[in-house]
């Protein structure tokens, strides 16, 4: 399979608490991508790690990338409730796991 | 700067009819890609297209089919619909082919009866 493993599936936590998700795959990787996705609808590009790249920030977001244990993982810090949705990581540019649903409680 | 725009919103179909979905990519995109995605899951690649012709296809029957015209707009095909095609199919523009940032369009549900 190429496609990326979320974990855990669904994470409820506090406002003002921080998330972290993590991204399994069995492939190797040229890049690593991550994704939210409000209730059924479209998709909205997070970041992109490369497979050289250990650690990348964006905001208040924060991914690492393992390329010998081929596996990442999203730290959403300070959550708010705004940030409630499902996350996925994507390998290959196209092959998505079954997402992180993450409940952030006001 | 117009984003990703999908027709129709939303569709009810009977199985065994076939179903014609469009996607006009993000202005100065000219790749587009199609993913079906069942309640609860994440989204499964279905194929690519790039000037105008598949590039690359996930594990999907030849039911589904596609095209993209000369202005990079693009259309998903499906034949002989099954219950089981019931999904939310999204598609992403993105420029090029490189390790790409794609950006998704809100979707069009597809309900089959």
């Amino acid at each position: 399979s190429q496609q990326g493993e979320e974990d855990p599936q669904a994470l409820s936590i506090q406002e003002g608490e921080n998330a972290t998700m993590n991204c399994s795959y069995k492939t190797s990787i040229n890049n690593l991508q991550w994704y939210r996705q409000n209730s059924g609808r479209g998709l909205v590009h997070l970041i992109l790690i490369r497979s050289n790249e250990r650690e990348k920030h964006s905001g208040r977001l924060r991914v690492t990338l393992d390329t010998s244990k081929k596996s990442s993982s999203l730290l959403i810090t300070a959550s708010r409730a705004a940030d409630t949705a499902s996350y996925f990581c994507a390998t290959k540019e196209f092959y998505f796991g079954s997402g992180t649903k993450l409940n952030v409680k006001p | 700067d117009a984003g990703v725009t999908q027709s129709p919103t939303h569709l009810i179909k009977t199985r065994g009819q076939q179903v014609t979905l469009r996607c006009s990519p993000k202005s100065g995109h000219d790749t587009v890609s199609w993913y079906q995605q069942a309640l609860g899951q994440g989204p499964q690649f279905i194929f690519q297209y790039y000037e105008e012709e598949e590039r690359q296809r996930g594990n999907f029957p030849d039911r589904f089919s596609g095209h993209q015209f000369p202005n990079y707009s693009s259309e998903l095909n499906v034949n002989a619909l099954l219950l089981g095609d019931s999904a939310l199919y999204l598609c992403a523009s993105s420029l090029g082919q490189g390790p790409m940032r794609q950006y998704f369009g809100p979707g069009t549900r597809l309900t089959v009866t």
